[in-house]
């Protein structure tokens, strides 16, 4: 079965500091996704990457970026975090060609 | 790009009722479609996947149909439980194109 992980379920952090989530998955996927997930929204792509050091822009990067240093870790950066950017934020998994897609449990992020 | 339109946006169906959630793509490239059921403060997870070969695709009480002349697939489900409430998302992508395109989900609950 496939497994991602996401490094914390829930996290408190302060307004302008930088907050790191983590993710990583066991089943040797080329693609990697973020996704925030609010109420009444749906699942909004923040960044993706489809390979090591490769990262692409989703819907809602702003205030956002990305790290893949090895296929197995995909890393969310929040630079200065603003208490707009609190919310539910999910990682995902996916092989190539038609794939499903596997999703973490998620981190509650709570922006003070 | 791709755009996903999903309906209705809540639904209550009387245990032992089939309910019918509905999407509409616009990519007429886009050849799998996924749905993805995500219960109270848990994962999405995905429940059945169809790709255009075919029209339907069946599991036990839960059917996806896909009509890729109108361009949209559905979700019926039958002799529905109270387990069956939750948030169900379709999506849809293309080979070569590895970032689903979600709906914005579809709120069931089933009353007993």
């Amino acid at each position: 079965d496939v497994k991602v992980t996401q490094s914390s379920r829930y996290l408190v952090k302060r307004t302008g500091e930088k907050v790191f989530l983590e993710c990583v998955q066991d089943m040797d996927h080329e693609n990697m996704f973020w996704y925030r997930q609010d109420p009444g929204l749906g699942l909004r792509l923040i960044y993706f990457s489809y390979d090591v050091k490769m990262k692409e822009k989703g819907d809602i990067p702003e205030g956002y970026s990305v790290s893949r240093e090895k296929k197995e870790r995909f890393s969310l950066i929040l630079e200065s975090a603003s208490t707009n950017q609190t919310s539910m934020y999910l990682c995902a998994s996916r092989g190539t060609g038609n794939q499903p897609q596997h999703f973490g449990d998620g981190t509650r992020l709570s922006i003070l | 790009g791709e755009n996903v339109e999903q309906h209705p946006s809540t639904l209550s169906v009387q245990e032992g009722d089939s309910a019918v959630i509905k999407c509409t793509y616009s990519d007429s490239a886009s050849n799998y479609f996924p749905w993805y059921k995500q219960e109270l403060g848990k994962r999405p997870q995905l429940i059945i996947d169809i790709r255009s070969n075919v029209g339907e695709k069946k599991d036990q009480r839960i059917a996806v149909t896909l009509n890729k002349t109108a361009k949209h697939f559905s979700l019926h489900i039958t002799e529905t439980q109270p387990e069956d409430s939750a948030v169900y998302f379709c999506a849809a992508s293309h080979f070569g194109n590895e970032k689903l395109t979600f709906g914005t989900g579809t709120r069931l609950t089933i009353i007993p």
